[in-house]
């Protein structure tokens, strides 16, 4: 199986709602990064957390990592129909410097 | 507006032909990517290239040619393509692609479609 795997698949609230986002990975990383991708476009960058770092904020955006655990989440507070998107993490890893990433998070905001 | 731009957006192309995919980033980096994402499967790494070498193909079939010949610019020649091919190909560019996994900059993507 793969790294970066994300749960749930598919969430969908209502606007004003928070929504959290959960990733798993598998081997020792340097740091998780979330990315958003609105319907066939490409993927942006939202947050970069470092391996030594445990929370950090953006905005609405609220990210945690525990490397214990091999986990992230990422948190969207007050949502908005904007922030329908798929939401992506992906695994840096120190020797490669390569990202792997997630299957995904499709988020469905509801006006 | 990520400062990655590919071109074309679309394509549909039959198995015989031949047609390349093309990328160019206007962000001063080092590292460029190609990427293959296929609908309900994980964004699939296909090639990396570092100021210009290739450091990095993840078992892409040879029907894939990637070619770059500067560091702003990265090409993806396809040929006798099969219809499963058919995906959205993504570019990315990021600062340097070893060492530290730096965030990448994506580009808008080429919707493929192999008849």
């Amino acid at each position: 199986s793969q790294q970066g795997e994300e749960d749930p698949q598919a969430l969908s609230i209502q606007e004003g709602e928070n929504a959290t986002m959960n990733c798993s990975y598998k081997t020792s990383i340097n740091n998780l990064q979330w990315y958003r991708q609105n319907s066939g476009r490409g993927l942006v960058h939202l947050i970069l957390i470092r391996s030594n770092e445990r929370e950090k904020h953006s905005g609405r955006l609220r990210v945690t990592l525990d490397t214990s655990k091999k986990s992230s989440s990422l948190l969207i507070t007050a949502s908005r129909a904007a922030d329908t998107a798929s939401y992506f993490c992906a695994s840096g890893h120190s020797n490669t410097g390569k990202l792997i990433f997630g299957q995904g998070t499709t988020l469905q905001v509801k006006p | 507006e990520t400062g990655v731009t590919q071109t074309p957006r679309h394509l549909v192309m039959g198995m015989t032909n031949k047609k390349s995919l093309k990328c160019e980033q206007h962000l001063g980096h080092n590292a460029m990517y190609w990427y293959k994402q296929s609908a309900k499967k994980p964004l699939e790494l296909m090639f990396v290239y570092n100021f210009k070498e290739q450091t990095e193909n993840n078992s892409v079939p040879s029907r894939f040619s990637p070619e770059c010949p500067n560091s702003s610019h990265l090409f993806l020649h396809l040929h006798t393509l099969q219809p499963e091919d058919s995906a959205l190909y993504l570019c990315a560019s990021s600062q340097e692609g070893r060492g530290e996994s730096d965030t990448q900059y994506f580009g808008p993507g080429t919707r493929l479609t192999v008849l």
